[in-house]
């Protein structure tokens, strides 16, 4: 099945510095990923959208220069989290939906990267 | 806005009972997704429905959609320990691009 390596699956960092999260479709293309953000025991919610060859589309209240999302090419988007500060410590999740089934619906999703800001 | 109400948020149960998770969402859609979330790990997908009156099982999980009623059901048959878990209902709002919207999720336990 549709696998996507999300890397790295954790990371400690000082505050003020930049955070590169990478999000690969391993056996598949994917032109659209999508990065979600987790807070302890709550639910997902939707960041952005990433679309590959174009600018990344945010949802209401995700500020763009904070978090950086970079979709190069069919298998890879890049969520950065700039200036990082201890309130964006999360669980960051992709998620990739596969161009050939253009007619499914099934989206996989990264197994997750914890993010920690000292 | 779509918004998407799972009830309940917590469900404890012993082994061997049966419960339904139940999944509601506000506008219009005929693509629901449930997932599962074991802690500190991401999500595995249990459940695509995408038509009115769709229904599948798997194991002892079985899911349904009525999109007239917005309504899906998350039932467990038979409960066993290695079923505890988050477990979260999504919908697609429609259109092309997939955008899921999820609900709050259910912690389910089951007690030995």
């Amino acid at each position: 099945g549709a696998v996507v390596s999300q890397h790295p699956s954790w990371v400690i960092c000082k505050s003020g510095t930049s955070v590169k999260i990478e999000c690969r479709s391993l056996d598949f293309q994917a032109t659209t990923m999508f990065w979600y953000r987790q807070f302890p025991k709550q639910s997902l919610m939707l960041m952005a959208t990433s679309n590959e060859g174009s600018k990344a589309t945010y949802e209401q209240g995700v500020e763009k220069d904070k978090f950086l999302i970079n979709h190069a090419s069919l298998t890879l988007s890049t969520l950065t989290v700039t200036s990082a500060h201890p309130e964006d410590s999360s669980f960051y999740i992709c998620s990739a939906r596969d161009i050939r089934e253009a007619g499914a619906n099934v989206l996989t999703f990264g197994a997750g990267s914890r993010l920690t800001v000292l | 806005e779509l918004k998407v109400e799972q009830n309940p948020l917590f469900l404890s149960m012993q082994e061997g009972k049966n419960y339904t998770i139940y999944c509601n969402y506000s506008t219009t859609s005929d693509r629901l997704y449930w997932y599962r979330q074991d802690p500190g790990k991401s999500l595995e997908s249990l459940f695509v429905l995408l038509s009115n009156g769709a229904v599948k099982q798997e194991g002892r999980l079985m899911a349904s959609l009525d999109t007239k009623a917005r309504l899906s059901t998350l039932h467990i048959t038979a409960a066993v320990h290695d079923l505890s878990a988050t477990y979260f209902c999504a919908v697609d709002g429609g259109g092309s691009n997939y955008k899921l919207t999820f609900g709050k999720g259910t912690l389910l336990t089951v007690n030995p």
